[in-house]
Parts: structure tokens; sequence; C-alpha cells
């Protein structure tokens, strides 16, 4: 299976600020996605990112709020911008490893917005 | 468009009964992945199984069972002599063959298991 890390794991932020979470995965991977956990919701998806192209974005996400970076082969970022207490929710990175078609996540990170 | 049904929102079983999670499936593609995620209180997601739409046999590993029914557009997954350990919600999830290839989940159905 894939190894995949988030930072960080949990935080608590304030109205107004931006948090940059970090993806990390263990082997190159072509398609790396964003989902979004809600308190007792189930999983959305956010955003698909590829390396050397902008992301795609769902509907109901926008670039502005949701910035995504994927500079390699290994490593994406989302950032929750201009955060307000409707963003409190566990955000999680996910890919395909070697070429399957089964679907990893990381461990998430639990973001609460005061 | 894609959707995933998991009607029951909350089950509560006591230990050793065996419980079913019920999962329906809407798709125009024929060939797509379903799934099963296992997701305790620590909020990590715990892949447990993959099928392929052109792979109708059932599965068993352990304790765990799926049955995969393309008539009726379903996976139930069903768990024997369930555990305490066995708490937790669980998502089934359905992906495409082609395009994105992201995952469309149910709503989820929260599995408590008493001692």
């Amino acid at each position: 299976s894939a190894v995949i890390s988030q930072k960080p794991s949990r935080d608590i932020c304030q109205r107004g600020t931006s948090l940059t979470i970090q993806c990390q995965v263990d082997s190159q991977v072509t398609m790396m996605f964003w989902y979004r956990q809600q308190p007792g919701q189930s999983l959305t998806l956010i955003a698909t990112a590829n390396q050397g192209s902008e992301a795609t974005y769902e509907s109901g996400f926008v670039i502005d709020k949701f910035p995504i970076s994927r500079p390699n082969l290994t490593f994406s970022t989302l950032t929750v911008s201009n955060m307000s207490p409707e963003d409190s929710s566990i955000y999680l990175c996910s890919t395909n490893r070697g070429g399957t078609d089964t679907q990893y996540f990381g461990p998430g990170t639990r973001l609460t917005v005061l | 468009a894609q959707k995933v049904t998991q009607a029951q929102t909350e089950i509560s079983v006591v230990e050793k009964e065996d419980v079913t999670l019920d999962c329906v499936y809407e798709t125009r593609d024929t060939t797509y992945y379903l799934f099963w995620y296992k997701q305790p209180p620590s909020g990590e997601l715990v892949f447990l199984i993959r099928r392929n739409s052109f792979d109708e046999q059932n599965e068993i590993s352990g304790r765990y069972s799926w049955n995969f029914q393309k008539s009726t557009s379903s996976f139930n997954f069903t768990i024997t002599a369930s555990q305490v350990v066995d708490s937790a919600v669980y998502f089934c999830a359905l992906k495409r063959d082609t395009g994105r290839r992201a995952l469309t989940f149910g709503s989820g159905t929260r599995l408590q298991v008493q001692p």
C-alpha cells in the first residue's frame, strides 16, 4: 500500500488566516486528490492535482479559496485561505500508487477554525 | 453522474452478531470500481476491498465478506461475529475507469458494536 503522510495532523486556527497542508507520498504518482470531510459527513472531492498542470476543481470549490501546488510527483500542498468556522473539517489527500486502481489516503489534517 | 447510497445511517449490534452494511450505486459506465473503507474514531481511512465491475465473485476475508450484484447495483458488506473493534464508520465508494478517477463516496454507515 502507499505510504502517505500529511502535515500538520491537526491545527486550530483563527478566522481570516490561512493554513497550508502538506502531503508527501513515498513514490512517484501521477494524480493526487484532495478531499474534505466536514464533521459527521462523508468525503467530498475538492480537486485533482496533476504534476505540471493546474489543479482541476470540483463544483463548489475555487482556486482562490483552496490553492493547490504540485511541484513534483511525490508532493502536493493544499491551502485553506481566509478561513471561517465553516472550514473546520478533516482534509485528506489521496492517491493511487503503483499503477493500481486502489486509492489510499493520508492520515488527514483535522482543522478547527475559531 | 455517479451516486452511492448507504441507506443505513447507524447500526448498533451486540458483539458476536452478524451485521450487513448495504451499498447501492448508480453509474452509466460499463467499467468501474467499487470500494469499502473503514474510518475508526482516529479518523484515518482504511482500505478494505476493491471490486472491479467485471468481477462479480463474492469475496471473503476472515470475518468480512462482500456480495457484489450487478443486477441490483449493490455491493453489500457483511461482518460475521462482530467485535467491539469493528466499531467505526464504513464508507462505500465508486470510481470511474476513465477521467480523473476520483472516488464518489456514500454517506457512510456508523457501526456500533456493544460488548
